[in-house]
């Protein structure tokens, strides 16, 4: 079974850019959940989605935003970027029977000059 | 409302040596727990997982790990380090509620000396 993808894998941009990135879950999984990850603040939880809802949304401005279609995949999107968004969003699917364990992809590092 | 804590950003052990990461958790709820290592440039990949089926939980690659409910902790262990090992570990815990997202300590870089 193929893992978790996410593309594009690393992206440049620059301040006041928004973004869009792209997560594929494992196939049959449902659930799709994003994390931002900084030296300073470490991991945070964004978003969680599952069947195309938003069932939770971490402490973060309403720039970051996401959905998730049909097929499961999700995308998340942050508009008017600033220098303190750069770091690696990494997207994570859970299956309906696997106690909570989340797959990881490998990550997007955006980096925002 | 749940948290877990890594003692140690860094720890270094020789090659061949035990292997223990401290994590210590707080939950208002029986916890479901886990450890995830990072190797650079990577994603999470987890090493195992604590659902209350048994205290003593083992892993991929050798590693286990002890659930002590009176001491809050859930330490991970390897009884012989590898130079594969070096990498980055994280603890973490699930939020409570209906809630699927995790709360990941600050983590842990494990070095390997040969």
């Amino acid at each position: 079974k193929a893992g978790v993808t996410q593309t594009p894998r690393y992206l440049i941009k620059t301040r006041g850019q928004q973004v869009t990135l792209s997560c594929s879950p494992i196939s049959g999984h449902r659930s799709v959940s994003w994390y931002q990850q900084t030296p300073g603040q470490g991991l945070q939880f964004l978003f969680e989605y599952f069947s195309e809802t938003q069932r939770n949304k971490g402490n973060f401005p309403g720039r970051f935003s996401g959905r998730q279609f049909s097929n499961s995949r999700s995308e998340m999107n942050v508009s008017t970027l600033e220098l303190g968004d750069s770091a690696l969003y990494l997207c994570a699917s859970r299956g309906a029977l696997s106690y909570n364990e989340q797959f990881f992809g490998p990550g997007t590092r955006l980096t925002v000059l | 409302a749940q948290s877990v804590t890594q003692l140690g950003s860094h720890v270094s052990v020789s090659e061949g040596a035990l292997v223990l990461l401290r994590c210590n958790y707080s939950s208002s709820v029986p916890p479901y727990l886990f450890w995830y290592v990072q190797y650079p440039n990577q994603g999470l990949q987890l090493l195992l997982k604590y659902t209350s089926a048994a205290t003593l939980v083992k892993g991929i690659n050798g590693f286990e790990a002890e659930f002590k409910k009176s001491e809050t902790s859930f330490h991970l262990t390897k009884p012989s380090a590898h130079m594969s090992d070096a990498a980055e570990y994280f603890c973490a815990v699930k939020g409570g509620g209906a809630t699927n997202k995790l709360i990941f300590g600050t983590g842990t870089l494990l070095a390997v000396q040969p």
